[in-house]
């Protein structure tokens, strides 16, 4: 089976500008979660998504949106990018709520 | 707002000897989860520990939890160079949320 897939796997971008990142579920979960880790810290939890709806948001501020598509692959959007969103982000899947994510290799995004 | 705190931050072990690692949380949870990251790779589900008592065990690694404690171990025991990596722990109450990560370091 497939695990989550997530791209593009290094995106460099500039200022001011947006960014898409996608991801797509180990076949059967419908629950899509996006996290940032920052290099030497914990992942931070950014959004959550079970059955196309939003279960869940960190603390983020409003730049930041997701969403989850009929197949439950999941794009996470970053507008007016900043110095300080240059992080691993990650994708993760899970069947249910007592089951543990299963992480995808995440995304590498670098603002310069 | 939910917290959870990992500890110690960095651990340098020797091989062969045993130690644990601590994680608390500050709200109600009955479901408790340890992760391992090996530097540059995404993140490994270890142990799910879903009620009071619970506890796993996997090769020289043993997970517990004390939901009233609010409280669970990862114990290392008979440490090898295998086991060098970041290990977090995280609480699902609605979402999952992660501590900072016990960084592992075990020398010959």
């Amino acid at each position: 089976d497939a695990g989550v897939t997530q791209s593009p796997t290094h995106l460099i971008k500039t200022r001011g500008q947006h960014v898409t990142l996608r991801c797509s579920p180990i076949s059967g979960h419908k629950s899509v979660s996006w996290y940032q880790q920052v290099l030497g810290q914990g992942p931070q939890f950014i959004f959550q998504y079970y059955e196309k709806e939003e279960r869940g948001r960190g603390n983020f501020p409003d730049r930041f949106s997701a969403r989850q598509f009929p197949n439950y692959s999941s794009e996470l959007n970053v507008n007016a990018l900043l110095l300080g969103d240059s992080a691993l982000y990650l994708c993760a899947s899970n069947r249910d709520g007592n089951s543990p994510l299963h992480f995808g290799n995440g995304t590498r995004l670098t603002v310069t | 707002e939910l917290k959870v705190e990992q500890n110690p931050l960095f651990l340098s072990m020797q091989e062969g000897k045993n130690y644990t690692i601590y994680c608390n949380y500050s709200t109600t949870s009955d479901r408790l989860y340890w992760y391992r990251q090996d530097p540059g790779k995404s993140l490994e589900s270890l142990f799910v520990l879903l009620s009071n008592g619970a506890v796993k065990q996997e090769g020289r690694l043993m997970a517990s939890l004390d939901t009233k404690a609010r409280l669970s171990t990862l114990h290392i025991t008979a440490a090898v160079h295998d086991l060098s990596a970041t290990y977090f722990c995280a609480v699902d109450p609605t979402d999952m949320r992660f501590g900072a990560g016990t960084r592992l370091t075990v020398k010959p």
